[in-house]
């Protein structure tokens, strides 16, 4: 069975600052992927950012990038220079073979101006 | 396209009624799921549908709990006898194929209230 473990329950960040939310993971699936979700308050879930499990490279998308520990498990999202619009709650997710995600239980992260 | 859409956002209704949720995935994505979310916790999977075919259940899913997609596009969620404890937001979301590692669209979710 697959597990998702996010340990820290709430983070802050003063604007223009760097943060990073961490997330370990198990599996016993050799192809897999690893995913963050965005949940803003009251708003829909929206797809941050993905790793394919087979894929040595960090993947990045502009602010935002993973550091993958495939042999360790971990995930951890770093968000770079930070915004009022990053605050949201974030969900770190492992999609297997039939891509339904197993979520952990969320980092809630506050943006202070 | 306008995402996917759930109908309706709020129910709230009385423990022992039966209650159906809507969900229209974004046009072409032949996959669509269906997540329960309760209050700080992540989102925890229930089912899912590759066309009209439902493919996967959870053990959560009890005999109240049926789910549809009939024609492949649009799912009905339904909870037959509620009870308190399925209060929670009901999410949907769909992904286009191949289905391996794509991204899952999210729709708004359904908040359910059992009294």
């Amino acid at each position: 069975a697959q597990t998702v473990t996010q340990s820290q329950p709430e983070m802050s960040v003063q604007e223009a600052e760097t943060v990073t939310l961490s997330c370990t993971y198990d599996t016993s699936e050799s192809d897999y992927y690893l995913f963050w979700y965005k949940q803003p308050p009251s708003r829909q879930m929206i797809l941050v950012i993905r790793q394919e499990a087979y894929k040595q490279q960090n993947a990045t998308e502009n602010r935002f990038s993973v550091n993958f520990q495939k042999a360790a498990k971990s995930f951890s999202l770093k968000i770079s220079d930070s915004q009022l619009g990053d605050a949201a709650m974030y969900f770190c997710a492992h999609g297997g073979a039939t891509n339904k995600l197993i979520f952990g239980t969320g980092t809630l992260l506050a943006v202070q101006p | 396209d306008t995402g996917v859409s759930q109908n309706p956002r709020h129910k709230i209704t009385k423990r022992g009624q039966n209650v159906t949720f809507r969900c229209d995935p974004i046009s072409e994505h032949n996959r669509l799921y269906w997540y329960r979310q309760t209050l700080g916790q992540g989102p925890e999977f229930l089912t899912y549908f590759q066309n009209e075919a439902q493919l996967e259940k959870s053990r959560l899913l009890s005999d109240r709990f049926s789910a549809e997609r009939p024609k492949g596009s649009f799912s009905t969620l339904e909870i037959q006898r509620t009870e308190q404890g399925d209060s929670a937001m009901y999410l949907c979301a769909s992904s286009s194929p191949p289905q391996r590692g794509q991204e899952q669209f999210f729709g708004p979710g359904t908040r359910l209230t059992v009294l």
